[in-house]
């Protein structure tokens, strides 16, 4: 079940940068897309949403962009800090069914001081 | 900040053994879920949870598992047999009321519980 995919396992970026974190899918019936980060021995933590009727969602440094034509989202974050460093997890879902989400694999960024 | 708690954070169980894992979710949210990640995977939907009754749930979701709310704050799994592919963090997660329509809530998970089987 490949309906989300991440395709980078890892970004590295200087701090200060910007981070730009990809993920495509492939369900047309997706219309609720989220952003998770999780560190190590945590659950995954809720960053930032975008429904389908949107292409931007910022919330201060993170901004979320929708291309529904391209089946592409991204996170940018700007400007990346340290403790930014984490796993990113992208998640899909059809917002008028029961809510389950599809996860894709995760991009690990290091955010280097 | 309100979140959602998992106990234990570690359950080793010997294979055929039945296990419980517990969550209890933020108080006022009605939307509740499971989902499980094996090592190096994909976090994976497994159920959803909804008025009391099972709103979705994956081909993982078999006979050998079953949730239960069995009152006003916890939320269980429960794996009758465990298997040695059992063995994943499992991770709970509940959302607030619908905005309007819609599903526009995000999902706040737990910490997980790591379920090792030997």
């Amino acid at each position: 079940d490949q309906q989300v995919k991440q395709n980078s396992p890892s970004l590295s970026v200087q701090e200060g940068r910007i981070s730009i974190l990809n993920c495509d899918y492939t369900n047309s019936m997706f219309d609720y897309f989220l952003w998770y980060k999780k560190y190590p021995a945590e659950g995954p933590t809720f960053l930032i949403s975008i429904s389908s009727i949107k292409d931007k969602n910022e919330d201060g440094r993170f901004t979320v962009f929708l291309n529904k034509s391209a089946k592409h989202l991204s996170l940018h974050i700007v400007p990346s800090q340290p403790g930014d460093s984490a796993v990113y997890f992208c998640a899909a879902t059809v917002a008028s069914n029961t809510g389950k989400l599809i996860f894709g694999q995760g991009t690990t960024l290091q955010v280097k001081p | 900040e309100p979140e959602v708690t998992q106990t234990p954070s570690h359950q080793v169980t010997q294979m055929g053994q039945e296990v419980i894992l517990r969550c209890v979710p933020i108080s006022n949210h009605l939307y509740f879920y499971w989902y499980r990640q094996i090592l190096g995977q994909k976090v994976e939907f497994l159920v959803s949870f909804y008025n009391n009754e099972i709103s979705e749930k994956s081909e993982i979701f078999d006979d050998q598992f079953s949730v239960e709310r069995p009152d006003g704050s916890n939320f269980t799994l429960k794996i009758r047999s465990t298997k040695l592919e059992d063995s994943a963090m499992y991770f709970c997660a509940s959302s607030p009321p619908l905005l309007d329509r819609g599903w526009n809530q995000p999902q706040h998970f737990g910490d997980g519980t790591r379920l090792s089987i030997l």
